[in-house]
């Protein structure tokens, strides 16, 4: 069974510049999830999708910050303006359902603001 | 006040020998999930173990165990017999009670970077 999948693996790019992240979860899991992991940290939840209803997004800086799961499958996100704090890297994590014991993650994507 | 608390940020243990990572949580609802992932240097996040706080046994899969402690608000993972593959970061979670709407995502600790030593 294929893992969860995001591309791309490493953004380089300058303040104020856009950047957009892509996720493809695991086959059949409805929930998915965005994480934001700042160096020396653990990952901080961003953003929730059940199909593609928005379950949970408290801690999405919603200025900057976007993200959407139009067909209920895969998702983009987006920031735009970037910062130099945005730095961090972008997990996504998808589970069967909600209230699921586990949640598998993608490998990242590892965002540098310059 | 942080709801996962990881106290060591690194630990050096020899080959073969048993490694108790600590972590202890906040909460004071009564239902309540936790997990353990590992993070290898390649920065996938990976599911280990799991305990919910109505399992009357300490969970365990393989080489991991969890000691779970309720009343001392305890969740150490407990890795026997380690191996130079098991160098890694470590990282102890906590998913809410329902709170209704499906939201469950996972807040972490800041982790524990084990170093397995031959």
């Amino acid at each position: 069974e294929a893992g969860v999948a995001q591309s791309p693996r490493y953004k380089i790019i300058e303040k104020r510049q856009s950047v957009a992240f892509w996720c493809n979860p695991i086959s059949g899991h409805a929930t998915l999830y965005w994480y934001q992991q700042i160096l020396g940290q653990g990952p901080k939840l961003l953003i929730q999708f059940q199909n593609n209803g928005v379950v949970d997004d408290s801690q999405l800086p919603k200025d900057r910050f976007s993200a959407e799961r139009l067909k209920g499958v895969d998702s983009t996100l987006k920031i735009q303006p970037a910062k130099l704090e945005d730095s961090a890297v972008y997990l996504c994590a998808s589970s069967l359902a909600s209230r699921e014991e586990t949640q598998y993650f993608g490998p990242g994507t590892r965002l540098l603001v310059l | 006040a942080q709801k996962i608390t990881q106290t060591q940020p690194g630990m050096f243990v020899q080959e073969k020998e048993a490694v108790t990572l600590d972590c202890t949580y906040d909460t004071s609802d009564p239902s309540y999930g936790l997990f353990w992932y590992k993070q290898p240097s390649s920065g996938e996040m990976i599911f280990l173990i799991y305990q919910g706080s109505y399992d009357q046994q300490n969970a365990t899969e393989g080489r991991y165990s969890l000691n779970f402690q309720k009343a001392r608000k305890s969740a150490n993972l407990v890795i026997s017999a380690s191996q130079l593959g098991d160098s890694a970061m470590y990282f102890c979670a906590m998913r809410e009670p329902y709170s209704g709407g499906g939201a469950d995502g996972l807040t972490f600790g800041k982790g524990t970077h084990l170093i397995i030593q031959p």
